[in-house]
C-alpha cells in the first residue's frame, strides 16, 4: 500500500539553525500539506500546496517557514532560523484530490536546543 | 468557542463492551468530517469518514447531524486494540485550500 515517507525521523538543532524537513508523498497525490503537533497538544495546520504554489497558510506559518517541492517527488518544509517554540513533531500529508482524505506520514520530531 | 472541541476522555472501556462519543465544530460551512485513530507518539491515521447518512465500517459506527454540528463514533465489541487517541477532523474549504482542523483528541483505554 503507497505511504507517505518523511525524513529524518528525529531532528535536533540548535536556536536559530535552519532545518529543512523532507517528505515524499503518495505518487499520484497532487495536494500537499504540512501540520505539526506540539508534545500534547493537537494536530495543527500549517500549509497547502497545490500546482507548485501555497494554496493556503495558518498563522503559524509565518517568514521564517518556506515550502518547497524541488523535483517530482519530494516535498519540503524550511526553517530559516529556529526558535524553541518550534519543538514539534511535523507531518505531511497527501491528498488525492481536494476534497479526498489526507493521508499522514510517520513525522519529523524536531527538537530545538 | 474552539473550531473542533472533544471530551479528552479516558474512557476506560472493558474489552467487548461498547463506547461512544462525541465532537462539536463551530464552522458551519465545514464540507467534511472524519475519524482519525493517533497512538502514542505516531501520525494520525485515517479511521473513516463520516457521512450525512451515517455509516458504518466493520465495528466502527459514525453518525453525523449538521443542524446540530456534531459528529459521533461508536465502537462495539472493544478490542484491545482500539486502545488510542480519537482524533474528530473537520475539513473547511479555505479560499485556495482543503485544511483539516483537527480537535484535541479523545483517549480510548479498552482493559481486559
Amino acid at each position: 500500500e503507497p505511504e507517505v515517507t518523511q525524513t529524518p525521523s528525529h531532528q535536533v538543532t540548535q536556536m536559530g539553525q535552519e532545518v529543512i524537513l523532507r517528505c515524499v508523498p503518495i505518487s499520484n497525490h497532487l495536494y500537499f500539506y504540512w501540520y505539526r503537533q506540539i508534545l500534547g497538544q493537537k494536530v495543527e495546520f500549517l500549509v497547502s500546496f497545490y500546482n507548485n504554489e501555497i494554496s493556503e497558510k495558518s498563522e503559524i506559518f509565518d517568514d521564517q517557514f518556506s515550502v518547497e517541492r524541488p523535483d517530482g517527488s519530494n516535498f519540503t518544509l524550511k526553517i530559516r532560523s529556529t526558535k524553541l517554540e518550534d519543538s514539534a513533531m511535523y507531518f505531511c500529508a497527501s491528498g488525492g484530490a481536494s476534497y479526498n482524505e489526507q493521508f499522514f506520514g510517520p513525522g519529523t520530531r524536531l527538537t530545538v536546543l | 468557542r474552539k473550531e473542533v472541541e472533544q471530551d479528552p476522555g479516558p474512557f476506560n472501556v472493558p474489552e467487548g463492551a461498547t463506547v461512544a462519543f462525541n465532537c462539536t465544530y463551530s464552522n458551519s460551512a465545514s464540507q467534511s468530517f472524519f475519524w482519525y485513530r493517533q497512538d502514542c507518539r505516531k501520525e494520525p491515521k485515517l479511521l473513516m469518514s463520516v457521512y450525512s447518512s451515517g455509516n458504518e465500517d466493520g465495528r466502527f459506527t459514525a453518525q453525523l447531524n449538521r443542524a446540530s454540528q456534531y459528529i459521533s463514533l461508536l465502537i462495539r465489541d472493544s478490542k484491545l486494540s482500539d486502545s488510542a487517541t480519537y482524533l474528530c477532523v473537520v475539513r473547511t474549504q479555505g479560499a485556495a485550500g482543503n485544511k483539516l482542523t483537527f480537535g484535541g483528541g479523545t483517549r480510548v483505554l479498552v482493559k481486559p
